[in-house]
């Protein structure tokens, strides 16, 4: 089975700090991207990567970066985060036909 | 592009009773269609999906669905729930060879006893 974690579950930052979310693979997938999901609004996706050092912005990139320096991991990172980036932030990878989900990370900016 | 609508927030249902969950999409050509369903604290599950051939898909957990393509729609069902069918479902769309899915916001399905 494809296995997708995530470094947290839960995590509570201060306003400006900088966040890490990290999310690995098992399956050699070449693809693998970030939404974060709010109520009401179901999945949005911030980053897409389909290679090691290759990245596409996705509909809502602003206040994100990412890094992709090994194939089974893809970072999201917010430079300084902010209350309206309080979220459930959800990682994954994807075949041709197929997205596998991490479990998500409850993000609370404070 | 495509976008997706699931029209009913939070439907409620006895345990043993059918359930249907709509899903209206918008897309010009032969979309691919996905359900996934969530279950609390979980992150999210593949149900069934639809690329091409046969209308009516069946998925894990006892779910089918059926796309319709003069109606724009792609519903989940099931014919007699259970109550650990209690989750959040997504219904999604995806064109080919592209990496983007568009998802709904989510239908809230609560069984009852």
């Amino acid at each position: 089975d494809v296995k997708v974690t995530q470094s947290s579950r839960y995590l509570v930052k201060r306003t400006g700090e900088k966040v890490f979310l990290e999310c690995v693979q098992d399956m050699d997938h070449e693809n693998m991207f970030w939404y974060r999901q709010d109520p009401g609004l179901g999945l949005r996706l911030i980053y897409f990567s389909y290679d090691v050092k290759m990245k596409e912005k996705g509909d809502i990139p602003e206040g994100y970066s990412v890094s992709r320096e090994k194939k089974e991991r893809f970072s999201l990172i917010l430079e300084s985060a902010s209350t309206n980036q309080t979220s459930m932030y959800l990682c994954g990878s994807k075949t041709y036909n197929e997205q596998f989900f991490g479990p998500g990370t409850r993000l609370t900016v404070l | 592009a495509q976008s997706v609508t699931q029209p009913d927030i939070h439907i409620t249902v006895s345990e043993g009773a059918s359930l249907e969950l709509r899903c209206n999409y918008s897309y010009g050509a032969t979309p691919y269609l996905f359900w996934y369903v969530q279950s609390p604290g979980q992150g999210l599950q593949l149900l069934l999906k639809y690329f091409s051939g046969d209308t009516l898909v069946q998925g894990i957990k006892g779910f089918e669905a059926e796309f319709k393509r003069s109606q724009s729609s792609f519903n989940l069902r099931k014919p007699s729930v259970h109550w650990s069918d209690a989750a959040e479902y997504f219904c999604a769309v995806g064109v080919s060879n592209d990496y983007k899915l568009s998802f709904g916001a989510g239908t809230t399905v609560t069984v009852r006893a």
